[in-house]
């Protein structure tokens, strides 16, 4: 079936390094995608979002890289902080409904000092 | 900067109970969710709720499942009868008008555990 997942369950940087977590996704008709941060003991949060017409998006020291032909999602954290360190987990859906949104399983990211 | 709450935590439940799941959105939104997390598992979608209504509801979501806005800042999920798989995280996310449909503010979860 359609599947969302992640590249690396576990990614260790050095504070103030860049990281970068990957995402593959399978399901070709979803025109959005989201990247999601838990902390520990913490609900998820939004952190950006893609839209399929689209192929890169910035936001506050993130940047989303959409590449459509091989169906493969990135987020770049610049200048990786301790505050970074979390569960990061890619989603798809489509249409704007919330039923369709379907969760990757996550990327734990260490921020080393 | 105002934040979801859940009430309780942690819920510990016997098989068959009813529990009440409770949730306080960020006061202007209007768009409501509930989603789940099996420990070790993938978050999962519930139930969408607007306009004092339930806008999409996914397979999970039977009907031994109910969400409520009894009032104008709780938002309820009941759970009639639990079953050992309802053994999970829940979490409850409210948004705004407009802006990204996917632009979710999620609370902390209540973790529910049925014995």
């Amino acid at each position: 079936g359609e599947s969302v997942g992640l590249h690396l369950p576990t990614l260790s940087v050095q504070e103030g390094d860049n990281s970068i977590i990957n995402c593959a996704y399978s399901n070709s008709a979803s025109d959005y995608f989201i990247w999601y941060k838990q902390e520990s003991g913490k609900g998820p949060q939004f952190i950006i979002d893609i839209r399929s017409n689209m192929d890169k998006r910035q936001g506050q020291r993130v940047t989303v890289l959409l590449n459509k032909t091989v169906k493969h999602l990135s987020l770049q954290i610049a200048a990786t902080q301790p505050g970074d360190s979390a569960v990061y987990f890619c989603a798809e859906a489509s249409s704007g409904s919330a039923r369709q949104l379907t969760f990757g399983s996550g990327t734990q990211l260490t921020v080393l000092p | 900067e105002p934040e979801v709450t859940q009430t309780p935590s942690h819920q510990v439940t016997q098989m068959g109970q009813e529990v009440i799941l409770r949730c306080v959105p960020i006061s202007n939104h209007l768009y409501f969710y509930w989603y789940r997390q099996i420990l070790g598992q993938k978050v999962e979608f519930l139930v969408s709720f607007y306009n004092n209504e339930i806008s999409e509801k996914s397979e999970i979501f039977d009907d031994q499942f109910s969400v409520e806005r009894p009032d104008g800042s709780n938002f309820t999920l009941k759970i009639r009868s639990t079953k050992l798989e309802d053994s999970a995280m829940y979490f409850c996310a409210s948004k705004k008008t407009g802006g990204s449909a996917y632009e979710q503010y999620f609370g902390p979860g209540t973790r529910l555990t049925v014995t």
